[in-house]
């Protein structure tokens, strides 16, 4: 089946903790996403790629980070710094920039 | 910078009711437009978008919506609702300014039996 694969599904940070979230897709797009989901705010960007070894910054991209290594993955790592890291994480691809995206299932983060 | 509003934050309806959710952007240049359903438990899908041409476009489930330029708007409609329509609908636009998709912040659709 081809699609995006978030993991985990849950994930709970300790203070002072760094955590990363898996995005894989094997739809062969070039660009990749993530959108942080907070209820009553919609999706927000945090970070893009359009290509490998490539990203820029979104709207909320203080206290991430990504990489992105090989075209099918894109990892975000929630690091320390971001203060109100709780929130729902939607990784998303498509062929081509400003076009239609197809989503994983997404990753809810908690701090503990 | 673009931007989307939705001004329904959350709308009930009975079953049979017509619907119409708005959205509007806020972008001088050529846009991309969408929405986007997320039924509970689901993964975000596509519902319709536009591109160019018609500015009519039909999406799946009996979904519509009308891009008219000079107000800046993309509304969606339905003219008659289904429980099983209860859902979080998001409009969102890209551009070649931007090359990712803005999304706005929602409408919450509850459909009543």
């Amino acid at each position: 089946d081809g699609g995006i694969t978030q993991s985990p599904k849950y994930l709970f940070r300790k203070e002072g903790q760094n955590v990363t979230l898996s995005c894989e897709q094997n739809l062969n797009h070039d660009a990749m996403y993530w959108y942080r989901q907070d209820p009553g705010q919609g999706l927000r960007l945090i970070y893009y790629s359009q290509i490998v070894n490539d990203f820029q910054k979104g709207d909320i991209a203080e206290g991430y980070s990504v990489s992105r290594e090989k075209k099918e993955s894109f990892p975000l790592t929630v690091t320390s710094a971001q203060k109100n890291p709780t929130a729902f994480y939607l990784c998303a691809s498509s062929l081509g920039t400003g076009e239609k995206l197809f989503f994983g299932s997404g990753t809810q983060l908690s701090v503990l | 910078a673009q931007s989307v509003s939705q001004h329904n934050h959350h709308v009930i309806l009975s079953e049979a009711a017509s619907l119409e959710l708005g959205c509007n952007y806020s972008y001088g240049g050529t846009v991309n437009l969408f929405w986007y359903v997320q039924y509970p438990g689901q993964h975000l899908q596509l519902l319709l978008k536009y591109f160019s041409g018609d500015p009519l476009v039909k999406g799946i489930k009996g979904f519509e919506a009308e891009f008219i330029k000079s107000k800046f708007s993309f509304n969606l409609r339905k003219p008659s609702v289904q429980w099983s329509d209860t859902a979080e609908y998001f409009c969102a636009v890209g551009s070649t300014g931007r090359r990712a998709l803005t999304f706005g912040s929602g409408t919450r659709l509850q459909v009543q039996p």
